[in-house]
């Protein structure tokens, strides 16, 4: 299994500004993933963080709104840009390898007022 | 697609009573299936998982889930449910890309 954690665990932002949120794994892991879990809801999967080249984003998600790095294989990073009220969500990081298991981090919690 | 319907949204068991929590998903070849739960203000923990032969399997925290391919389901069960054991589950399928669907989740709640 691995060890994920997330920074920052929550945050309060402004609409029409730009929050960045890092996970890091405390081993190299072949796949990482961003979701988002709407109030109440189950989890939605924005992207697959791929190393050294750009995410693959499900229906639905756009690069623009939801850009995505991975410089190595143990740290991503999510940006949730221009951000509406409508973004307010807990966004989870997870990671795995080629087995469909994955492990996830303990999520951040985006509020925009 | 594959797809993951639990069909209760909530469920209520008395402490010390068993516990079962239904899961059924689509998918046309044997699945990947599995069970997490998360604890209010958690991230997600794997309970378990179905990769394929034996259709029981164990799982951390005294749950097993069974595997039954004739009626697609994936249920979980626990014969005592524990006040700790309060939480969401969500099952979910694996799909291409080494990708989950998750189904809606099973809200828990657990009477003293």
């Amino acid at each position: 299994s691995a060890v994920i954690s997330q920074k920052p665990s929550r945050d309060i932002c402004q609409r029409g500004t730009s929050l960045t949120i890092q996970c890091q794994v405390d081993s190299q892991v072949t796949m990482m993933f961003w979701y988002r879990q709407q109030p109440g809801q189950s989890l939605t999967l924005i992207a697959t963080a791929n190393q050294g080249s750009e995410a693959t984003y499900e229906s639905g998600f756009v690069i623009d709104k939801f850009p995505i790095s991975r410089p190595n294989l143990t740290f991503s990073t999510l940006t949730v840009s221009n951000m509406s009220p409508e973004d307010s969500s807990i966004y989870l990081c997870s990671a795995g390898g080629n087995s469909y298991e994955q492990y996830f981090g303990p999520g951040t919690r985006l509020t925009v007022t | 697609a594959q797809s993951v319907t639990q069909p209760d949204i909530h469920i209520t068991v008395s402490e010390g009573a068993s516990l079962e929590l239904r899961c059924n998903y689509s998918y046309g070849a044997t699945p990947y299936l599995f069970w997490y739960v998360q604890s209010p203000g958690q991230g997600l923990q794997l309970l378990l998982k179905y990769f394929s032969g034996d259709t029981l399997v164990q799982g951390i925290k005294g749950f097993e889930a069974e595997f039954k391919r004739s009626q697609s389901s994936f249920n979980l069960r626990k014969p005592s449910v524990h006040w700790s054991d309060a939480a969401e589950y969500f099952c979910a399928v694996g799909e291409y890309g080494n990708k989950l669907v998750f189904g809606a989740g099973t809200i828990l709640r657990v009477k003293s």
